[in-house]
């Protein structure tokens, strides 16, 4: 099993409607959560992280973090052509994994069709 | 203030050469991560350096290696390459440790290594 898991996509949306993208993750004890985009040739940027459970808003984006359930989803409310990229969500381990490296999904492509 | 910087944008090599790539972390971050992104592949962790010393390195061969510099600057240097280590090769930095702080990490540009 991976540690963090996305659906590859391509995800599909219509310019104006939400897209939602989720994510799951394999460490019960993980305590930290990220969202990444990434433009193709380009390298990640940062667009949201989230610690505690419950929702954290930042403009037209929403993540929604469950503990228990180990998903963290990433909402884009009013979706626009150029939010078409790859969103990377990634996962810092708990403290007794030595590892400290942010540990990254495969990335789920969305395309948001004008 | 200037984000982290990598060089060169673009590396062409041919197979059983040395490839040495270079990063300058976020003034102030201490912490430089590797991070490798084959084509179609997600991100795959290459190497942890903090205040000088090597402090994880993900699951590569050993022909990948490198150093962090009393400046905090970074050298990824590869092997004996081989055709499969054509890829973007990405730096990032943190200003802590990543685990304990609950830091962000921040990402260059990359370096495109193609071995021909």
């Amino acid at each position: 099993q991976k540690e963090v898991e996305q659906n590859s996509g391509p995800l599909s949306v219509p310019e104006g409607a939400i897209a939602s993208l989720n994510c799951t993750y394999s460490d019960r004890g993980s305590q930290s959560f990220f969202w990444y985009r990434q433009y193709s040739g380009k390298s990640p940027e940062l667009i949201m992280f989230i610690y505690s459970n419950g929702d954290k808003e930042d403009g037209r984006f929403t993540a929604q973090l469950n503990k228990a359930s180990q998903y963290v989803s990433l909402l884009i409310r009013d979706s626009q052509p150029s939010d078409s990229a790859t969103y990377l969500c990634a996962v810092i381990p708990p403290p007794n994994n030595a590892g400290n490296m942010l540990t990254f999904g495969g990335g789920t492509r969305l395309m948001v069709k004008p | 203030e200037a984000g982290v910087t990598q060089s060169p944008t673009h590396l062409i090599k041919t197979r059983g050469q040395q490839a040495t790539l270079r990063c300058s972390p976020i003034s102030g971050h201490t912490s430089v991560y590797w991070y490798q992104q084959a084509l179609g592949l997600g991100l795959q962790f290459l190497l942890w350096y903090d205040e000088g010393e090597e402090r994880n390195r993900g699951n590569f061969p050993p022909r990948f290696s490198g150093r962090q510099f009393p400046n905090y600057s970074s050298e990824l240097n590869v092997n004996a390459l081989e055709l499969e280590d054509s890829a973007l090769y990405l730096c990032a930095s943190s200003l802590g440790h990543l685990v304990l702080t609950n830091e962000k990490l921040f990402f260059g540009s990359g370096t495109q290594l193609s071995v021909l």
